[in-house]
């Protein structure tokens, strides 16, 4: 089973400054990687897949780069609406598909 | 508009069973690959079981691989969960989810809104 270890598990961080995320593979691959927002009560909305394309409605500010076994979601400026919990998934080396443990961003 | 709507939630005690279902709209069903997704109370996210559009080809987590089951019925664009030997730590919020594309790459671009499943004496 792929594990996937996110850090840090929380991030605190000032309206505007930017936000680094990393998601850490225990097995080395390129581009099967998605990155998800989740805000309390809500399910999760899909950011990011294939490590670097932004879903549909995703403001540029949020961006996805990585391979290997290190996997950055970086959020350029952020805004009063991002903050919340991230999770990476990875879809390479499937079943089990495996999510990371999550980063919660908060306000500083 | 894509919807996924889930159902069947509920307190259930240890060794009971429970069957959730999911009704999808907005979209044709039996072209997108599906998936259960749970959280546990102020936990990450687990995936649990995948099943195929059309083949019903089905895969699971080793935490409830013969405990559960995913089927679907494609006339009636329903999803389902049957889970059978609850045990406390099954206790979450069960997600739907659809598969953005076909193939090996499953990621999820629509999520049901969750049902709760208790499971406690």
């Amino acid at each position: 089973e792929m594990v996937m270890t996110q850090s840090p598990a929380t991030l605190s961080v000032s309206p505007g400054e930017r936000a680094t995320l990393s998601c850490r593979a225990s097995q080395s691959f390129s581009r099967n990687l998605a990155w998800y927002q989740q805000k309390p009560g809500q399910a999760p909305r899909l950011l990011i897949y294939d490590t670097s394309t932004r879903a549909t409605g995703i403001p540029a500010r949020f961006s996805g780069s990585g391979s290997g076994t290190v996997f950055t979601l970086t959020i350029s400026s952020l805004q009063s609406e991002d903050f919340a919990v991230y999770y990476c998934q990875q879809y390479n080396n499937w079943p089990p598909l495996t999510f990371g443990g999550g980063t919660k961003v908060e306000i500083k | 508009e894509v919807q996924l709507v889930e159902s069947g939630g509920g307190l259930v005690q240890p060794g009971g069973s429970l069957r959730l279902s999911c009704a999808a709209s907005g979209f044709t069903f039996s072209s997108y690959e599906m998936s259960w997704v749970r959280q546990a109370p102020g936990k990450g996210l687990e995936w649990l079981s995948y099943i195929s559009g059309g083949d019903s080809t089905t895969y699971y987590a080793d935490s409830v691989k013969g405990r559960f089951t995913i089927s679907r019925d494609n006339a009636k664009n329903s999803l389902y969960l049957h889970m059978s030997s609850l045990r406390a730590e099954d206790t979450a919020v069960y997600y739907c989810a659809r598969d953005s594309t076909y193939g090996p790459s499953v990621y999820f671009d629509y999520w049901g809104q969750g049902a709760l499943v208790t499971v406690s004496s």
